[in-house]
């Protein structure tokens, strides 16, 4: 298997735009999924296939993808959105998961 | 709304069996995978492996040896054993409804259920 790359950490004011980064060689073939997980609640599904976004999350919340990097965009960040965030792709197969080691989202 | 509950005991005795619990409520068990993962302590988050509503199912390398999962689907229940459980077995564990389609993440989460490797 492979390894994702995410920062430990990042941190934005509020208002602010925060940008997640998420890298490995095998994101140029294999689609990329991102969670978010609050302490104490269920992780919840913010992007799939690179830049798709679920019914139900704010626009706010957006993803790309270049090359061997994707990244999950939060604009107009709030209070609520201090989080931890997980990146997340597959095998060739689709089968076997991968995940990012998460990104600590600190809104200042 | 899915959710999902994961139950199951918090303490466990190193050498003995891992036994957890996912019920499904608010949509259907069938025709979806359902996978576990875990996140031990200070480290990342590790898939375990999926199963299907049918019964047949992946594990991932490093539990292969060790891990079983099965699906009722009358009582709307996935199940987790993991054998031979060692400190590092302790983790929270989350069940995971796997999205229909490419079946290649997840759709809905549990919250989790902590589970400690303790004599």
């Amino acid at each position: 298997s492979y390894e994702l790359t995410q920062p430990p950490s990042v941190s934005v004011s509020p208002g602010q735009t925060a940008r997640i980064t998420c890298s490995a060689d095998a994101l140029t073939k294999q689609y990329a999924y991102w969670y978010q997980r609050k302490p104490g609640q269920a992780p919840v599904l913010l992007i799939y296939k690179d830049s798709e976004r679920p019914s139900g999350i704010p626009e706010r919340f957006s993803g790309s993808s270049s090359g061997t990097t994707v990244t999950l965009t939060i604009s107009g960040v709030q209070a609520e959105d201090e989080a931890d965030y997980y990146c997340q792709s597959a095998d060739n197969s689709g089968v076997y998961w991968v995940f990012g080691g998460g990104t600590k989202l600190t809104v200042l | 709304q899915v959710r999902l509950q994961e139950s199951g005991p918090g303490l466990v005795k190193p050498s003995e069996t891992l036994s957890l619990t996912c019920t499904v409520s608010g949509g259907s068990i069938s025709t979806y995978y359902w996978s576990w993962i875990r996140q031990p302590a200070g480290k990342g988050l590790e898939w375990m492996g999926r199963i299907y509503f049918s019964g047949s199912y992946n594990y991932n390398h490093p539990f292969k040896s060790r891990v079983t999962m099965s699906v009722d689907t009358s009582k709307k229940q996935v199940s987790l054993n993991l054998r031979s459980v060692t400190a590092a077995d302790t983790a929270l564990y989350y069940c995971v409804r796997v999205a229909e389609g490419s079946r290649s993440y997840g759709d809905y989460w549990g919250r989790g259920t902590l589970v400690t490797v303790s004599s």
